[in-house]
């Protein structure tokens, strides 16, 4: 069965970076897209961007351009989701969702909770 | 970028049907596909409605979504309430790669 499991809460002070996993099984990881979708507390679901497995292309929602990197590693069917210069606006639940092969999100992480704080 | 529009809150009583909407801000709703995801307290996101009226495997007939170009929206309607269905929900759309999801419904079953 497919299973997209993040890594553990993180707590990060302003300034810093964070890298969040998502480990996928179940499936031939190379053929779906991996999406980044975050949700602060109390509020909805924002979608930050993709990456592509197969040859590793991104696309990034343009509030996110230059503050987020997305990488894979094939070896280990993981997708990674790095976000830079943190504040506490970047406090949220980060999930990792795969769209099936019409586009919509058959299955999601179970969501990483990130705390910037000082 | 397109936004997507939900009424904040909906409420109705066990049995009776609710119809939640969601308005496109630009571009037309009929041109790219509506999702419509479930979203219980302290879970994951899971799809209700796909491709505009499509019903995921497991999610009951219950469940439908319909788009009305005149006033450029879907609709996610549930019919026959049950406490369980009490939740937030959230459309989604795209626009070439950019995804879109609306503000979110909370859903209250009285």
């Amino acid at each position: 069965q497919v299973q997209l499991v993040q890594s553990g809460a993180e707590v990060k002070k302003p300034g810093a970076s964070v890298k969040v996993s998502c480990k996928a099984s179940g499936y031939t990881f190379s053929d779906y897209y991996m999406n980044w979708v975050r949700q602060a507390p109390g509020q909805g679901l924002e979608w930050m961007g993709m990456i592509n497995p197969r040859g590793a292309s991104t696309t990034y929602a343009q509030k996110f351009q230059g503050r987020v990197t997305m990488t894979r590693d094939t070896s280990t069917s993981t997708v990674y989701m790095e976000l830079r210069s943190l504040t506490s606006e970047d406090t949220a639940v980060y999930y990792c969702a795969r769209p099936s092969n019409s586009g919509w999100y058959d299955y999601w992480g179970q969501g990483t909770l990130v705390t910037v704080s000082s | 970028n397109f936004m997507l529009t939900q009424p904040h809150s909906v409420s109705e009583f066990p049995g009776k049907t609710v119809t939640i909407s969601c308005t496109r801000s630009s571009g037309s709703i009929a041109n790219n596909y509506v999702q419509w995801y479930q979203q219980r307290p302290g879970s994951s996101p899971t799809a209700v409605i796909y491709e505009d009226n499509q019903r995921p495997s497991g999610v009951p007939d219950r469940f439908s979504g319909s788009i009305d170009s005149s006033s450029n929206s879907a609709s996610l309607t549930i019919s026959g309430l049950k406490t369980e269905d009490e939740a937030d929900y959230y459309c989604q759309s795209y626009d070439g790669s950019n995804r879109v999801f609306g503000g979110g419904t909370k859903l209250t079953v009285l």
